[in-house]
């Protein structure tokens, strides 16, 4: 069965710290990954996808992700987090013939001062 | 450009009665997918629409309905309204292919008493 799983739930980091959100994917054909983020009361904002290519991936708001099909992972990283980096992220998968994207729960992620 | 938006914002209705919502696409794209957000099931997925056809559909009862028109805006319908029905509804615009990045509205939020 296609699945995404975001291990994490809520993570608190201190602002300037570096940030590393877990996501693992299970999906019979090459996947279509993406990180997605939510504000409060917001629609959800891509950061970046993967879909061939290089498997570490540049997004917007100086996030990137890497590909490693050999562990079903792309993980989300940001080298030093801001205050506003404060949200809701959520990892999805599409691929196939479908365009329906299957998401992950999501992971809250908290910015202390 | 204009993003995707989405009518009305907010929206209180009873148990049993029915509610349609609407969804404009970025001018351009021909998919247009909805989708369910609650704090227990998280993003799920509940119909595309294609080119005025429904190209794929989600695990929900059919009193979920939608439909599609010739400019590619979209409604979808819910009848008989059940308290579980109380969700943020989303939809995302996308030209229709899957490595494609789909947009987001900023959601109808939808509360059923």
């Amino acid at each position: 069965a296609q699945s995404v799983t975001q291990p994490d739930i809520h993570i608190t980091v201190s602002e300037g710290a570096s940030l590393e959100l877990r996501c693992n994917y299970s999906y019979g054909a090459t996947p279509y990954l993406f990180w997605y983020v939510q504000s409060p009361g917001q629609g959800l904002q891509l950061l970046l996808k993967y879909f061939s290519g290089d498997t570490l991936v540049q997004g917007i708001k100086g996030f990137e992700a890497e590909f490693k099909r050999s562990q079903s992972s792309f993980n989300l990283r940001k080298p030093s987090v801001h205050w506003s980096d404060a949200a809701e992220y959520f990892c999805a998968v599409s691929g196939g013939a479908t365009n329906k994207l299957i998401f992950g729960t999501g992971t809250l992620l908290a910015v202390q001062p | 450009k204009a993003g995707v938006t989405q009518t009305p914002r907010y929206l209180i209705k009873t148990r049993g009665q029915q509610v349609t919502l609407s969804c404009s696409p970025i001018s351009g794209h021909r998919s247009v997918s909805w989708y369910q957000q609650t704090p227990g099931q998280g993003l799920q997925f509940l119909f595309e629409y294609f080119s005025e056809t429904q190209r794929n559909k989600g695990n929900f009862p059919g009193r979920f309905s939608g439909r599609q028109f010739s400019n590619s805006r979209s409604e979808m319908n819910v009848s008989t309204l059940e308290l579980g029905d109380s969700a943020l509804y989303l939809c995302a615009s996308s030209h229709g292919t899957p490595e494609e990045t789909q947009y987001f509205g900023p959601g109808t939020r939808l509360l059923v008493l």
